[in-house]
């Protein structure tokens, strides 16, 4: 079946670190939306990319979508402790209004 | 303006039973999806309903059923309880698009725990 494959599962930083997370497709997506989920919390929406090559800038988090609508990755530049969640992809195949998510990656901010 | 808002927060049950879980989407929403999240994964998209009906079905077995009303909150009922149902329950709502086929941002609430016993 489909899937996105996510990695790295974990990523320990020191704070003010970038952080960067991977998400491959095994077909192409339609679009991609990113979400980030607080420790107990749930997910919230942070982008949809939609282009192929498309790049969005948030502030310190910087979103691509590759030329191939494959990949997408989520980089965010000198980590601060608000940072610490669950970073998920979910993409969009065709006109199937189902979202396949990644297993996530978790931005833990070393001590 | 209330968001996504989820009954119960949590609750217990032993195998074998029945649950319903509730769904309130944020004002202005027309679509509600539902999602099991085990512990350390993504979530996984069990269903979506648009204009009282299902629109689309993930992956998951008839015991997983559900339900929308005229004012499109929404139920999640799971039948004969095993204890792999264990797992938080996201709801999610959307607005849907004149594009056919087309998922917006999601506002989740903040989900129902089951523990299967």
């Amino acid at each position: 079946g489909q899937q996105v494959m996510q990695i790295p599962q974990y990523q320990h930083v020191q704070e003010g670190e970038d952080f960067t997370t991977y998400c491959n497709s095994s077909t192409t997506l339609s679009n991609i939306q990113w979400y980030k989920q607080r420790p107990g919390g749930h997910p919230v929406f942070l982008i949809q990319l939609v282009k192929s090559g498309e790049v969005k800038k948030q502030k310190r988090l910087t979103f691509q979508f590759g030329e191939a609508k494959k990949n997408s990755s989520l980089h965010i530049t000198a980590t601060q402790t608000t940072d610490v969640g669950t970073y998920f992809c979910a993409g969009q195949v065709d006109s199937n209004y189902q979202l396949i998510w990644g297993a996530g990656t978790k931005l833990i901010i070393k001590p | 303006d209330a968001g996504v808002t989820q009954s119960p927060t949590h609750l217990i049950k032993t195998r074998g039973q029945q649950v319903t879980l509730r769904c309130s989407p944020k004002s202005g929403h027309d679509t509600v999806s539902w999602y099991q999240q085990a512990l350390g994964q993504g979530p996984q998209f069990i269903f979506q309903y648009y204009e009282e009906e299902e629109r689309q079905r993930g992956n998951f077995p008839d015991r997983f059923s559900g339900h929308q009303f005229p004012n499109y909150s929404s139920e999640l009922n799971v039948n004969a309880l095993l204890l792999g149902d264990s797992a938080l329950y996201l709801c999610a709502s959307s607005f849907s698009s004149s594009v056919q086929g087309y998922t917006g941002e999601l506002f989740f609430g903040e989900g129902s725990r089951l523990t299967v016993l």
